[in-house]
This record gives C-alpha cells, sequence and structure tokens, in this order.
C-alpha cells in the first residue's frame, strides 16, 4: 500500500485566498484525521470522520475551515479565506478503530504558507 | 477528557548510551491505548511503539521499550543504545478505544543525540 497520499506536499497562497488540502487514506481506513501543526500550539486535532460521517470537528478554529469525506477514499480541507495565521503544516492520517492496537497511519503533511 | 503530559522539552543524550522520555497520561476509560510516534527533521510522523491498558507486560520493538506503570499513569520511552539518527521529536499519545481511534497527543520531547 502506498500511505496516507496527501496533495499538495508544499503550497504558497497569498491571504484571502482559498486553500484545499486533499487526502487519500489507506485502502480500508474507516476513520480519517485532519491535523495541523505549528511551533507555537503544537499538534493540533481539527476535525475527523468514521465511516465517511464527521464525528468531531471542535477542532476547527473557526468558519473559514471546512472538511469533507464525500467517499472512503478522498478527504478535503479547505480554507476560506485564509490568513497568513493559518501557516502551518497539515496533516492527515486514518487508521482502522476495530483494534485497540491500530495505531493512526499519518501522511507526508501538507506545509502551508500564506503570505 | 484525556490528556497527556510530556515534560521535557529537549532532552540530550550520549550515542550508544540510553535514554528515557516520559509521558503521563490521565483519563477515566478502563480501556486505551498508549503509542509512541517519531517525528525527525524531514516532518513525517513515524509509529514506534504501542501498549495497551490491560497489556500484563511492556512493550518492546528492537531499541524501544515502554516502561508501562498503570497505578501511576505513566507510559515512558526507553531508547537503549542511542543512534544519531535517534535525533528527533517524539510524540506520546492516547488512544481512545471508544471514540473512532482517536488519539490525544502530548506537546513532544527534543531529543538530541550527540557523538
Amino acid at each position: 500500500d502506498a500511505g496516507v497520499i496527501q496533495s499538495p506536499r508544499h503550497e504558497v497562497t497569498e491571504m484571502g485566498q482559498e486553500v484545499t488540502l486533499r487526502c487519500k487514506p489507506i485502502s480500508g481506513h474507516n476513520s480519517l484525521f485532519w491535523y495541523r501543526q505549528t511551533m507555537m500550539r503544537g499538534l493540533e486535532l481539527l476535525i475527523y470522520f468514521n465511516n465517511n460521517v464527521p464525528i468531531d470537528d471542535s477542532g476547527m478554529p473557526e468558519d473559514r475551515f471546512s472538511a469533507k469525506m464525500p467517499n472512503a477514499s478522498f478527504s478535503t480541507l479547505k480554507i476560506q479565506p485564509s490568513e497568513p495565521r493559518d501557516s502551518a503544516v497539515y496533516f492527515c492520517a486514518s487508521t482502522m478503530p476495530d483494534r485497540d492496537s491500530n495505531e493512526q497511519f499519518f501522511g507526508p503533511g501538507t506545509r502551508l504558507t500564506v503570505l | 477528557a484525556q490528556k497527556i503530559t510530556q515534560t521535557q522539552p529537549g532532552m540530550f543524550v550520549q550515542e550508544k548510551e540510553a535514554v528515557t522520555l516520559d509521558c503521563t497520561y490521565d483519563t477515566s476509560d478502563p480501556s486505551y491505548g498508549l503509542f509512541w510516534y517519531k517525528q525527525p527533521s524531514s516532518g513525517e510522523m513515524i509509529f514506534l511503539i504501542y501498549q495497551g491498558s490491560y497489556d500484563q507486560q511492556n512493550a518492546t520493538e528492537g531499541r524501544y521499550s515502554l516502561n508501562f506503570q498503570k497505578a501511576r499513569k505513566s507510559a515512558n520511552l526507553v531508547i537503549s543504545a542511542s543512534q544519531l539518527g535517534d535525533s528527533a521529536m517524539y510524540f506520546c499519545a492516547m488512544r481512545d478505544n471508544t471514540n473512532a481511534g482517536k488519539s490525544t497527543f502530548g506537546d513532544g520531547t527534543t531529543l538530541t543525540v550527540k557523538p
């Protein structure tokens, strides 16, 4: 398996622009997580899905952030409009929750820079 | 609510020596899983080791072992025979076994291995 795939790997955009981050989880994993990592705030859970249904979006910082999972193999995280404080590394992770020992598999991350 | 505490922002160890990275947790759940991840400077998150709350023995994976003390709610990571490639950020995480595989992460410990 190719692991969790994220695109783009790097994104540089200007303040006010819309940004869409993409994630393909590992085939067969039915839980998907979006995280944000910054030096100041560490690793933050933004939202997670189970069987394509959002379970908890309480970590989403504000209404400018939205996430969807239209099917089991694809999820997006959208920021509209983007702001410089959104600059961070965004990770997607997936897991199978049926076994307690199943770890989360992380994608390589998307490094977002908002100018 | 679950909470993970890593009290060591940074640690230094001499090459070939052993090092212990501390992790304490708090939960009211009887069943949970504890994980350690490594994040090298390249940014990817790498799963290292898992310990289940009902496991009687401490987990081991090669040079990694987990010193699990349930009564003290601690799950320290021990790295034996440190190598230069062990220099990285290390995260302790606890999985909620009733919540779609959601995990709570600590703030991380930066380990530097000196030659």
